[in-house]
């Protein structure tokens, strides 16, 4: 267990669609960061957050943004759901960023739009 | 972005058997960080080296760091079936932010 939880488990939604993914760092670690993860794409950087300020943006889609709360949660959301955004989401979370940056993740959220 | 590649893509042995995966930039790297995931589950870090030429031991795995920085291999003496999973190594860059993932070495060890 890596101290870092993410809900819900599993989503399933239609095209269009609008959605949340939450995500608790562990104790004591300011960043969180936002990977996708597809088979042909690999684990890909979409946005990190330190201490409730923006501080990195990776190949995040317009369509999507993130936030993170005083308490240190974050959530990313997705609207305007396409075929392709179908991924496995996962939040991670560090005590600092730097030379060294150890990223701890949580079991991620799989996402399916239909 | 600084791109890692990671070879083999696919690796399938006997268990016993001896294996190493490498992962390879153009770019050099602050750092690099090795993470095993399996099927569903987030990855988990293993390992993460700093100084070129560093090499660190975990139990029956060994890795390196180039030289340069900019290359690290995983070394599996003896692998059993509990090692099988996907092999990932990440890089932080200059920027000391976010992790660069290599597409990964899915590891299969039977028995």
């Amino acid at each position: 267990d890596s101290g870092v939880t993410q809900t819900p488990k599993h989503l399933i939604t239609a095209t269009g669609q609008r959605v949340t993914l939450r995500c608790s760092p562990r104790s004591g670690d300011l960043s969180v960061y936002w990977y996708q993860q597809s088979l042909d794409q690999g684990l890909q950087f979409l946005i990190q957050y330190y201490n409730g300020e923006e501080r990195a943006k990776g190949n995040i889609l317009e369509r999507f943004s993130a936030q993170q709360f005083p308490d240190l949660h974050s959530e990313l959301n997705l609207s305007s759901l396409e075929l392709g955004d179908s991924a496995l989401y996962f939040c991670a979370s560090s005590r600092s960023s730097g030379r060294i940056n150890e990223q701890f993740f949580g079991p991620g959220t799989r996402l399916t739009v239909l | 972005t600084q791109l890692l590649e990671q070879s083999p893509q696919f690796l399938s042995i006997q268990e016993g058997e001896n294996l190493t995966v490498y992962c390879n930039s153009s770019s050099v790297f602050s750092s690099l960080q090795w993470y095993r995931q399996e099927p569903g589950e987030g990855p988990v870090l293993l390992v993460t080296v700093v100084t070129g030429g560093e090499v660190k031991k975990l139990k029956r795995l060994t890795f390196q760091f180039g030289d340069a920085r900019k290359d690290s291999s995983l070394h599996i003496t003896a692998a059993q079936p509990g090692d099988t999973g996907l092999y990932l190594c990440a890089g932080v860059g200059n920027s000391g932010y976010a992790l660069n993932f290599g597409k990964g070495t899915s590891l299969l060890v039977t028995p």
